[in-house]
């Protein structure tokens, strides 16, 4: 059974901190993911990555950067938190190959930025 | 722990047919279910159900949810082609201090053969 865990649920940072959200799969998967979801707007691709130390930018990067060091651990940082960055995150992971692969979600972290 | 299942977890149709995907849920303190579909890098969102019985339609797709039996349907009618993909079930569920959780089902791979 695959298992996506994220470092934490529940995170408040202040404006201007320096955030780091961790992801870690277990099926050796490929694709990794970071998604903001937001009420209204639906889930939103922020980057993903195919490899390690590959990444690329999806709908939304402003504001994040990403980090594959190794295949099962995918890291969003936000270099300075400002308050729209307010949310929830999510992570996910897919086999590889096709990006239509099933993916595979994480249970979310909620990140306040007061 | 919350939960949320989704069956099948793969089908094959016709175009042309109809199909009835389904997802049922275990959660705490539930608000809403959403349904997205998800066939390029970022799922794509679809409805949002919060009301029991209150059928939201978009063209040749429709859905439904009974919080009484606590479970949801996804209709596609007269399936294309282009309907191919997995369609994914979510549900958010309150989790305390105006914030919630977001589980992910498992996805339903759809693909619709000419």
């Amino acid at each position: 059974d695959v298992k996506v865990t994220q470092s934490s649920r529940y995170l408040v940072k202040r404006t201007g901190e320096k955030v780091f959200l961790e992801c870690v799969q277990d099926m050796d998967h490929e694709n990794m993911f970071w998604y903001r979801q937001d009420p209204g707007l639906g889930l939103r691709l922020i980057y993903f990555s195919y490899d390690v130390k590959m990444k690329e930018k999806g709908d939304i990067p402003e504001g994040y950067s990403v980090s594959r060091e190794k295949k099962e651990r995918f890291s969003l940082i936000l270099e300075s938190a400002s308050t729209n960055q307010t949310s929830m995150y999510l992570c996910a992971s897919s086999l590889g190959g096709s990006l239509r692969e099933t993916q595979y979600f994480g249970p979310g972290t909620r990140l306040l930025v007061l | 722990e919350d939960k949320v299942v989704q069956s099948p977890l793969s089908l094959v149709v016709h175009e042309g047919d109809t199909v009835t995907l389904n997802c049922s849920y275990e959660v705490t303190n539930f608000r809403s279910l959403l349904w997205y579909k998800q066939e390029k890098k970022a799922p794509t969102f679809l409805f949002m159900l919060t009301s029991s019985g209150i059928e939201k339609k978009s063209g040749r797709l429709s859905s439904i949810l009974d919080k009484k039996e606590l479970f949801s349907i996804l209709n596609i009618t007269a399936t294309q082609t282009g309907d191919s993909a997995v369609y994914l079930c979510a549900v958010e569920a309150y989790s305390g201090a105006g914030s919630y959780q977001l589980t992910f089902g498992k996805g339903t791979k759809l693909s619709v053969i000419p």
